[in-house]
């Protein structure tokens, strides 16, 4: 079956642009996460979804950051005035259950590159 | 708080040999979860493994086994007769109830090259 896809694969954009990451969910999946990862580093907890509601978004660095999942399948991640610091593989999973105890499923990732 | 510490940052072998792969995480909880994920070349992250914190059954899963050791908070993962296709970064993950409603607290990963 299909696994999390995640577009656009990458992204370049300039210092303080605007971009959108999307991410498409194993069908079914009620629990969304999305986590930034930077080189050399482990992907580092942003924000939570069950359903269309936001469970956490305690990992959300700043305002410019903001996520939403309107339907409870499709989710964008939204970054305002972006800076360099921004630049990470920004990877999304999905989990038919959510919780401590689920499975995540990671999509392949969007490489932000912020020039 | 919730931390994972891998200490190894890269570690090579060579085909055939076994190697176990360090973590070891910090909780206050008692209800936890242990996650193994691999991270090849092209970048997705796959799911290995989920242990709780209730069940210290050590796991084999073909050439790959799992060692959880509460007494040492650890939870070590050993490959037997490398291959060159087990080339990637390898994550240990925590899911605590400290944290949110499951979001993974990760270390920093070990890089383990296997040569032919």
């Amino acid at each position: 079956g299909a696994g999390v896809s995640q577009t656009p694969s990458n992204k370049v954009t300039e210092k303080g642009k605007y971009v959108e990451l999307r991410c498409d969910p194993i069908s079914g999946h009620t629990a969304l996460y999305w986590y930034r990862q930077s080189l050399g580093q482990g992907p580092e907890f942003l924000i939570y979804f069950q359903g269309t509601g936001a469970a956490d978004d305690s990992g959300l660095p700043n305002d410019r950051f903001f996520a939403v999942r309107p339907e409870g399948s499709v989710s964008t991640l939204k970054i305002q005035r972006t800076e360099r610091g921004d630049s990470a593989m920004y990877l999304c999973a999905s989990s038919p259950t959510g919780g401590r105890w689920g499975e995540q499923y990671f999509g392949p990732g969007t490489r932000l590159t912020v020039t | 708080a919730q931390k994972v510490t891998q200490a190894q940052t890269e570690i090579s072998v060579v085909e055939k040999e076994d190697v176990t792969l360090d973590c070891v995480y910090e909780t206050r909880d008692t209800t936890y979860y242990l996650f193994w994920y691999k991270q090849p070349p092209s970048g997705e992250l796959v799911f290995l493994i989920r242990r709780n914190s209730f069940d210290e059954q050590n796991e084999i899963s073909g050439r790959y086994s799992w060692n959880f050791q509460k007494s040492t908070s650890s939870f070590n993962f050993t490959i037997t007769a490398s291959q060159v296709v087990d080339s990637a970064v390898y994550f240990c993950a925590l899911s605590a109830h400290g944290g949110s409603q499951g979001n993974l607290i990760f270390g920093k990963g070990t890089k383990l090259s296997v040569k032919p």
